[in-house]
C-alpha cells in the first residue's frame, strides 16, 4: 500500500539523550515535511525538503536537524531532548511543493520526553 | 505575521447541516486546504480551493473568498462518524502550507 511510513509509532525518551524519528515514503513525492502537533496549537513545520538533496527550516527548526539523502527517506534528528519536545510528530510529502494534490501525512510518533 | 483563525470547537446533530468557517491572512496565497483528522490519528486531505466559489465533493463542500480572505466547509446530512478536527490550511507565496488550530467537530444524535 503506498503511503508514509513512520517509526516508531510511541516513544518515551529520558531528557538528554538523542532521538531519530524515521520516514519513509514510497509515492516517489519530491518534497517531504516534518511537522509537530501540540493541543491548542496548529501543525507547526520543522523542517521541509522540496527535493533529495535540499532541506530548509521551518517555523520551529531548534533542537531538530533532517537529511534527505535520497527520495524515499526523510529522519528528523533531536539532538538531546527536552521535555518541550514533548509532542506527536506527523511527517508528511507532496508530489511538488504547492500542488493541489494536497499533502499525504503519516501515522505519527507520540513523543514524550521526562 | 500570518494567521488562519478557525473556531475551536462546534457541536452539531446527526442528520443536520454545519458550516465552518476560516479566515486567513497570509503572505500571498496560492490555495487553502481542508482536512480531516480524527482523534489520534494523522491529518487527511478533503478538499483544495485556489479560486474564489464553491467546490462540491459528495456531502462536503467548500468555499473560497480570496478578496475577504475568507473559506468555509460544508458538511451536509452529518454522520456520527464525521465528529472530527477539521483544520484550515493556507498555501502562502513561498509555497508553505500556514495551518489554522483545527476545529473540533462533536456531533450528537
Amino acid at each position: 500500500i503506498a503511503g508514509i511510513t513512520q517509526a516508531p509509532t510511541s516513544q518515551i525518551l529520558a531528557a538528554g539523550r538523542r532521538m531519530t524519528l524515521r520516514c519513509t515514503q514510497d509515492m516517489r513525492h519530491n518534497a517531504m515535511y516534518w511537522y509537530r502537533q501540540d493541543l491548542g496549537l496548529g501543525l507547526r513545520l520543522i523542517h521541509y525538503s522540496n527535493t533529495a538533496g535540499t532541506t530548509g527550516k521551518g517555523e520551529v527548526p531548534d533542537g531538530y536537524s533532517v537529511s534527505r539523502a535520497n527520495t524515499d527517506d526523510f529522519p528528523l534528528t533531536l539532538a538531546s531532548a527536552v521535555p518541550s519536545q514533548t509532542s506527536v510528530y506527523f511527517c508528511a510529502s507532496s508530489d511538488s511543493a504547492g500542488t493541489g494534490d494536497g499533502y499525504t501525512f503519516g501515522s505519527g510518533t507520540r513523543l514524550t520526553v521526562v | 505575521g500570518q494567521n488562519i483563525d478557525q473556531p475551536t470547537e462546534m457541536t452539531a446533530t446527526e442528520g443536520a447541516i454545519v458550516q465552518i468557517n476560516c479566515t486567513y491572512q497570509t503572505s500571498g496565497f496560492n490555495g487553502l486546504f481542508w482536512y480531516q483528522q480524527h482523534a489520534g490519528e494523522a491529518p487527511t486531505f478533503l478538499s483544495y480551493n485556489v479560486l474564489d466559489g464553491l467546490e462540491e465533493k459528495g456531502r462536503f463542500s467548500s468555499f473560497l473568498s480570496r478578496s475577504k480572505g475568507y473559506s468555509y466547509l460544508l458538511l451536509k446530512e452529518l454522520q456520527m462518524k464525521d465528529s472530527a478536527s477539521y483544520l484550515c490550511a493556507v498555501t502562502d507565496s513561498n509555497y508553505q502550507l500556514i495551518w489554522g488550530a483545527g476545529t473540533k467537530l462533536i456531533i450528537k444524535p
